[in-house]
């Protein structure tokens, strides 16, 4: 695609429920990244994929969290048992190789009732 | 680790003026880069500007420029004759040189209002 693309946009789930996200990043860029943006934060690094493998997941919260990335293209990451504290906005960004121009996407609001 | 800092949570400017946004970093490394994202209300990140620490001149990008002082790890963005379009939220950020992981290192942000 022209560039990357989450979904969905917003998600409203309640307090315990299992939630997915989606990243398609740009076509042929092997680097992904998640970030987390709290509410008037600054971004937050959660997890880096080089391909399908993932090198650095230094950034993930808790064991709730995990995010997994097939065919070196879309990623998903998934949000276990939600809590409150898990309400940002969830960006992803892709670059063709790593330490090469970052591109985000819009990000997907999420909030946990 | 390395951190970053925006001591300005919020800043206005009116249209056609100068404005300076403010970030310092703290690192032991001697090479890095650094970075000015703009964040509109639509999330996406754009990139404004972009430095390597082994230069000693400083970027500029059209109405946008950077002062670039490492012995202070100081790394201000100054933004030329303001537009209304300059609105948005403004993330200063840091990468190493070292490792190949290209992760970066986010401040808190400067919201930035431009009065017409």
């Amino acid at each position: 695609g022209a560039g990357v693309s989450q979904s969905p946009s917003n998600k409203v789930t309640e307090k315990g429920k299992d939630v997915e996200l989606r990243c398609d990043p740009i076509s042929g860029h092997t680097a992904l990244y998640w970030y987390r943006q709290s509410l008037g934060q600054g971004l937050e690094f959660l997890i880096y994929f080089q391909g399908n493998s993932a090198p650095d997941k230094s950034g993930l919260p808790s064991d709730r969290f995990s995010a997994e990335r097939t065919g070196g293209s879309v990623s998903t990451l998934t949000i276990q048992r939600t809590q409150q504290e898990d309400s940002a906005v969830y960006l992803c960004a892709s670059s063709l190789v790593s330490n090469e121009k970052l591109f985000f996407g819009s990000g997907t609001q999420l909030s946990v009732l | 680790a390395q951190t970053v800092t925006q001591s300005q949570p919020e800043m206005s400017v009116q249209e056609a003026e100068t404005v300076t946004l403010s970030c310092t970093y703290d690192t032991s490394e001697s090479d890095y880069y650094l970075f000015w994202y703009k964040q509109p209300p639509s999330r996406q990140m754009i990139l404004v500007i972009r430095q390597e620490a082994y230069k000693q001149q400083n970027a500029t990008e059209n109405r946008f420029s950077v002062n670039f002082q490492k012995a202070a790890k100081s790394f201000s963005l100054k933004i030329s004759d303001s537009q209304l379009g300059d609105a948005a939220m403004y993330f200063c950020a840091y990468r190493s040189w070292e490792g190949n992981t290209g992760k970066l290192i986010f401040g808190q942000g400067t919201t930035l209002q431009v009065k017409p």
